[in-house]
């Protein structure tokens, strides 16, 4: 079975500073990796996927993140963030042809932009 | 293409109440799921279904019951609501691939 642990609950953050949010999975098996944002009562939008190839990966609104297998992480990035990347952020996984074929969440980070 | 459709947005129920969530998707996706979403507990999966006549129980599926007659079509029932059951969920669909999801826009539940 596959789990995801994403290391922060809240992360506060001054504008335009940089910001790293953490995300570890643990699988048996080759995994997809998938970085999402919630914003307040608002559906989930997906920022970034991880399915093969390059390592880095980059995304919508300036994120990028890094897949490190022997690490197991998939670590969310960016350089200045805005007041508008206030959000809540999931990290999930997904199994290539599995049966369930479903996504794992972890339990989401709170980031929080102060000006 | 309309992607995942879920209906109602917001339901407010009595506990002891049933209803059914309705999800529909017309990509002819081979894989749907329900998901509840619950403050600081992320997406947990109740019960998730690989094609027409295939379901399966997630990690927290009591209390709620599916069934998928069509690929189209997966609801989710709850046959008696509890307080607990108050909490926003979503449906998506993929293809067997699991490389690409489509989620709905949630449906709000509050079990009073």
């Amino acid at each position: 079975a596959q789990s995801v642990t994403q290391l922060d609950s809240q992360v506060p953050v001054f504008e335009e500073a940089p910001v790293e949010l953490r995300c570890n999975y643990s699988s048996s098996v080759s995994v997809y990796l998938f970085w999402y944002v919630q914003y307040p009562n608002q559906g989930l939008q997906l920022l970034l996927k991880y399915l093969s190839g390059s390592t880095l990966v980059k995304g919508i609104n300036g994120f990028e993140a890094e897949f490190n297998k022997s690490q197991t992480s998939f670590h969310l990035r960016k350089p200045s963030v805005h007041i508008s990347d206030t959000a809540e952020y999931f990290c999930a996984v997904s199994v290539y042809g599995g049966s369930q074929g479903n996504l794992i969440f972890g339990k989401g980070t709170k980031l929080s932009v102060k000006p | 293409n309309a992607g995942v459709t879920q209906t109602p947005k917001f339901q407010v129920l009595k506990t002891g109440q049933s209803m059914t969530l309705q999800c529909a998707q017309d990509m002819n996706h081979e894989y749907m799921s329900w998901y509840r979403q619950d403050p600081g507990m992320g997406l947990r999966l109740i019960h998730y279904s690989v094609g027409a006549g295939i379901t399966d129980q997630g990690e927290v599926p009591n209390g709620y019951n599916v069934s998928r007659s069509t690929t189209e079509d997966f609801p989710l029932r709850l046959l008696s609501a509890a307080p607990s059951q108050t909490s926003v969920y979503f449906c998506a669909s993929s293809y067997r691939t699991a490389a690409h999801y489509t989620f709905g826009s949630g449906t709000r539940l509050t079990v009073v």
